[in-house]
């Protein structure tokens, strides 16, 4: 089974800093991973994919993801913090079945809160 | 990517009552699904519902509960049964896009008193 694991609940930073947050996943079968962020009283919008691609991904937003298979690690980054960035972000990753066909259905980390301050 | 609405987009009810939330896609879909976003929690995938075919729950979700209706490829309804305060929640649909990922709605924020 494919699991997702978001280290840090909460994360803060300062205006312009860097911002790092980790995802680390398991997965029997190469995975497909996905960056969502969630805005307060709003939807998720998808920040970012990874379909066994390059391995560096760019999303919106100024947002990119690396995704590193020996570490199994998707860590979302972004060199420079805005105040518009707090919000709350999910890593997920694709279920597949023992054969190795989709399910077409995430599973979600426990999503981390992004703060930024002044 | 999908454009998805949701109907209502929140709503406050008495326990005991039951309340449907509708989901509408801008373009004909496969497959729709339906998840649970608990105060504070992450998202937990309720059922998959397949225009034609009963819809497929997870564990721990039952038909009776959360009966899903899907009568054609755009449009899919969610009906949240005998409420209870633990059935707070935000309530999402979304379709998937052609590489897995997943596009959402903008969500129906349900309390029940």
């Amino acid at each position: 089974a494919q699991s997702v694991t978001q280290l840090g609940s909460h994360v803060s930073v300062s205006e312009g800093a860097l911002v790092l947050l980790r995802c680390n996943y398991s997965s029997s079968v190469p995975p497909y991973l996905f960056w969502y962020v969630q805005y307060p009283n709003q939807g998720l919008q998808l920040l970012l994919k990874y379909t066994s691609a390059a391995t560096l991904v760019k999303g919106i937003n100024g947002f990119e993801a690396e995704f590193k298979k020996s570490e199994t690690s998707f860590h979302l980054t972004k060199p420079s913090a805005h105040m518009s960035d707090a919000a709350e972000y999910f890593c997920a990753v694709t279920t597949f079945n023992a054969g190795g066909t989709s399910y077409g259905k995430l599973t979600f980390g426990q999503g981390t809160i992004l703060t930024v301050h002044p | 990517s999908a454009v998805i609405s949701q109907k209502p987009s929140r709503d406050i009810c008495q326990r005991g009552t039951s309340l449907t939330i509708q989901c509408q896609v801008d373009s004909q879909v496969t497959m729709m699904f339906w998840y649970r976003q608990q105060p504070g929690q992450s998202l937990t995938l309720i059922a998959t519902a397949n225009q034609g075919s009963e819809a497929t729950y997870e564990s721990g979700f039952v038909i009776d509960k959360f009966p899903i209706s899907r009568p054609n490829l755009t449009f899919s309804t969610l009906t949240v049964s005998n409420m209870s305060p633990e059935d707070s929640s935000i309530y999402l649909c979304s379709v998937e896009g052609s590489y897995n990922e997943q596009f959402f709605g903008p969500g129906t924020r349900l309390t029940v008193l």
